[in-house]
């Protein structure tokens, strides 16, 4: 079955530093890639999704590019806060299905100040 | 962006009672959805629903869960009865449409079961 890959559980970065954070996806068809982020004692938020190859999602400084060669839709920050501190989900839907979002397990994103 | 509103935002519960929690979902959605969230552990997905019908549910939609939205009222999600097992965060989500569609979610309701 289809399923997303997030090798990191946690980073650590101090402010300004460069993120990156690994997703790799497995699906049969061709699906639309999210990334969320759920902060303490909240739901998880939209941060930005995108549907074909070579698209890049953005938002809040964070940005990602739907990779299909290497099934991948790593997200990348050029200067992180600490006010970034939270859990960052990568999840995918397919398009030709009776589908549900199909979560990564999450990585929590520590930055210290 | 678009908000969903869950109530109540925590609630404690004898075990085997029944509770019923309540999602707002945003205004123009048709898709409603919940997932269940063990603290410190990823989203798992429990049901979609659309149209007054249960579209889809996961194994973890035991035969204790139902989901309705009377009237286009709150879409709920009740559990009669509880189990110590079932004591998360329960997370509703809404999209407009299905297929590849954005979820927009709640900030949850926390159950505990004792």
């Amino acid at each position: 079955g289809d399923s997303v890959t997030q090798t990191e559980g946690q980073v650590a970065l101090s402010e300004e530093d460069f993120l990156t954070i690994h997703c790799n996806y497995s699906a049969s068809g061709y699906p639309a890639l999210f990334w969320y982020v759920q902060y303490p004692g909240e739901g998880p938020q939209f941060l930005f999704r995108a549907s074909r190859d070579k698209e890049k999602g953005s938002s809040r400084g964070f940005e990602a590019t739907y990779d299909k060669g290497t099934t991948s839709f790593h997200l990348r920050k050029a200067s992180v806060q600490e006010s970034d501190s939270a859990v960052y989900y990568c999840a995918l839907g397919e398009w030709d299905s009776n589908y549900q979002l199909i979560w990564g397990s999450g990585t929590k994103l520590i930055i210290k100040p | 962006g678009p908000k969903v509103l869950q109530i109540p935002s925590h609630q404690i519960i004898d075990m085997g009672q029944m509770v019923t929690l309540n999602c707002d979902p945003v205004s123009n959605h048709l898709y409603f959805y919940w997932y269940k969230q063990i603290l410190g552990q990823q989203m798992e997905f429990l049901v979609n629903f659309y149209n007054g019908k249960v579209m889809e549910k996961s194994k973890l939609f035991k035969d204790q869960f139902s989901v309705e939205r009377p009237d286009g009222s709150y879409f709920t999600l009740k559990i009669q009865p509880t189990a110590l097992e079932d004591s998360a965060v329960y997370f509703c989500a809404s999209s407009l449409a299905l297929r590849g569609n954005t979820l927009y979610f709640g900030e949850g309701s926390r159950l505990i079961v004792v």
